[in-house]
């Protein structure tokens, strides 16, 4: 079946610093990929949705300068988190459909193993 | 506005024992479509089951079974002879007439031996 990789699975860095987090479509050309967050112990939250060639479209409430998102290629997306403080510490996921259809055309999505981010 | 309800927060059990999740969904569109995920202590989200609104039959697949009732908007979930190796935490999500997904809070499920 159709892969989403994530790198790196896990990163630890200080406060202040910028981490950015890929997530790849291994065997499919994804033009929409999108990007949660889960904070221990709860659900996971959709932060933005990416798409191929265009600004990101960020959910209610997610600073889009905070985190960025950029779909520059139909296989990558990558979301970095600038100047990260622990707050930030948190599981990040994403997801990609393959182009050629989306959930009304029997579409399916496909997650990521995730990243998890530490802020120290 | 559409809105995923697990009321159950955590559920133990011992092996062999069935057990249900319940999921409960808010939605206003007619199309729409429900999913379960398992995710295990790695973190990843393995899918389960995709259902569309339009087809409320239930489905079994081997010790796993789904029960879907929009006369109540609930999407059960039920393990039948559960394992250790089903302990996890379980999200029920929903997607309405767009490709993202509302998961709800999630259920976790301890298997005990």
């Amino acid at each position: 079946g159709a892969v989403v990789s994530q790198h790196p699975s896990w990163v630890i860095c200080k406060s202040g610093t910028s981490v950015k987090i890929e997530c790849r479509s291994l065997d499919f050309q994804a033009t929409t990929m999108f990007w949660y967050r889960q904070f221990p112990k709860q659900s996971l939250m959709l932060m933005a949705t990416s798409n191929e060639g265009s600004k990101a479209t960020y959910e209610q409430g997610v600073e889009k300068d905070k985190f960025l998102i950029n779909h520059a290629s139909l296989t990558l997306s990558t979301l970095t988190v600038t100047s990260a403080h622990p707050e930030d510490s948190s599981f990040y996921i994403c997801s990609a459909h393959p182009g050629e259809g989306s959930l009304r055309d029997g579409g399916e999505l496909f997650f990521g193993e995730g990243s998890r981010l530490t802020v120290l | 506005a559409q809105k995923v309800t697990q009321a159950q927060t955590e559920i133990s059990v011992v092996e062999k024992e069935d057990v249900t999740l319940d999921c409960v969904y808010e939605t206003r569109d007619t199309t729409y479509y429900l999913f379960w995920y398992k995710q295990p202590p790695s973190g990843e989200l393995v899918f389960l089951i995709r259902r569309n609104s339009f087809d409320e039959q239930n489905e079994i697949s081997g010790r796993y079974s789904w029960n879907f009732q929009k006369s109540t908007s609930s999407f059960n979930f039920t393990i039948t002879a559960s394992q250790v190796v089903d302990s996890a935490v379980y999200f029920c999500a929903l997607s309405e007439n767009t490709d993202k997904l509302i998961f709800g809070t999630g259920t976790r499920l301890q298997v005990f031996p």
